[in-house]
C-alpha cells in the first residue's frame, strides 16, 4: 500500500518555541492531506484539510494563526505549531489520499508526538 | 457530528467473536474502519461505500446499512494481534468543500487475551 511519512516522530520543546512537522506521501501524489490531533485515550480530531496550491481549510475552533499549514507540493504538507504551549502537547497525525485513484482510502502517517515543557 | 461507537470496550479470549457498531445521525457516503495500537498511527482496515455493502478479508468483515446510517465490524475467531482500538470514520453525503473528510468515533478498545 501507499506510504506516508512524518518527521519528526517525536519532539520535545520549550514553551514559546515554534515546531514544524512534515508529512510526505512517498510513492503517490496527494492533492489533499489531512491533519489530525489525538489526545491520550481519545479519538482523532480533524484539525484542517490541506490542499495543494491553496489555503488550508480549518475546522471550527482551530486557530489558523497558531497551526500554520503549507501544502507546497503534491507530496509534502507541513504543519507549524507557532509559539507552542503545554496545552498543545499531543499526538499529531497526518493522512493523505492518492489523487490518482478513485478509492477513498486515507493513508496515515506514523504520527508525531509533541511535548511542550 | 461524531459517530457513536459501541461498545466502548470489549475483552475477548482468543477464538471468540466480536461485533463493533458505528452509527451516525447524518446521511453517510462512506464508512472507514481503522485499528490503532497504542502509540501508533491508525491502520486502514476497509471502506464501505454503498448501502448494504459488505466487505471482508481474512476473519474481519464489515457491513454498511446506508438507510440506517449504521456500520458494523465483525471480528471472528479473534487473534491476539486483533487487540487495539478500533475507530470508524464517517464521510457525510455530499462533503462539498471538505471532500473526503472523515469524522471519527471515540473508538472501541478491544483486548484479546490468551
Amino acid at each position: 500500500g501507499a506510504v506516508v511519512s512524518q518527521h519528526p516522530s517525536r519532539v520535545i520543546c520549550k514553551s514559546g518555541t515554534s515546531v514544524k512537522i512534515e508529512c510526505r506521501s512517498l510513492d503517490f501524489q496527494a492533492t489533499t492531506m489531512f491533519w489530525y490531533r489525538q489526545f491520550p485515550k481519545q479519538s482523532l480530531m480533524l484539525m484542517a484539510t490541506s490542499n495543494e496550491g491553496s489555503k488550508a481549510t480549518y475546522e471550527q475552533g482551530v486557530e489558523k494563526d497558531k497551526f500554520l499549514i503549507n501544502h507546497a507540493s503534491l507530496t509534502l504538507s507541513t504543519l507549524t505549531v507557532a509559539s507552542a504551549h503545554p496545552e498543545d502537547s499531543s499526538f499529531y497525525i497526518c493522512s493523505a489520499r492518492d489523487s490518482g485513484l478513485l478509492d477513498y482510502e486515507q493513508f496515515f502517517g506514523p504520527g508525531t508526538r509533541l511535548t511542550v515543557l | 457530528q461524531q459517530p457513536v461507537q459501541s461498545p466502548q470496550a470489549v475483552i475477548l479470549r482468543e477464538g471468540e467473536d466480536a461485533v463493533i457498531n458505528c452509527s451516525s445521525s447524518k446521511a453517510l457516503y462512506s464508512v472507514h474502519w481503522y485499528r490503532q495500537k497504542h502509540g501508533e498511527a491508525p491502520v486502514f482496515l476497509m471502506i464501505l461505500l454503498k448501502g448494504g455493502e459488505q466487505k471482508g478479508h481474512d476473519k474481519i468483515s464489515a457491513s454498511f446499512n446506508e438507510k440506517k446510517q449504521q456500520s458494523s465490524l465483525y471480528l471472528t475467531a479473534s487473534q491476539l494481534s486483533y487487540s487495539g482500538t478500533y475507530f470508524c470514520g464517517t464521510e457525510p453525503h455530499y462533503s462539498g468543500a471538505g471532500s473526503y473528510q472523515l469524522t471519527f468515533g471515540k473508538g472501541t478498545k478491544l483486548s484479546v487475551i490468551p
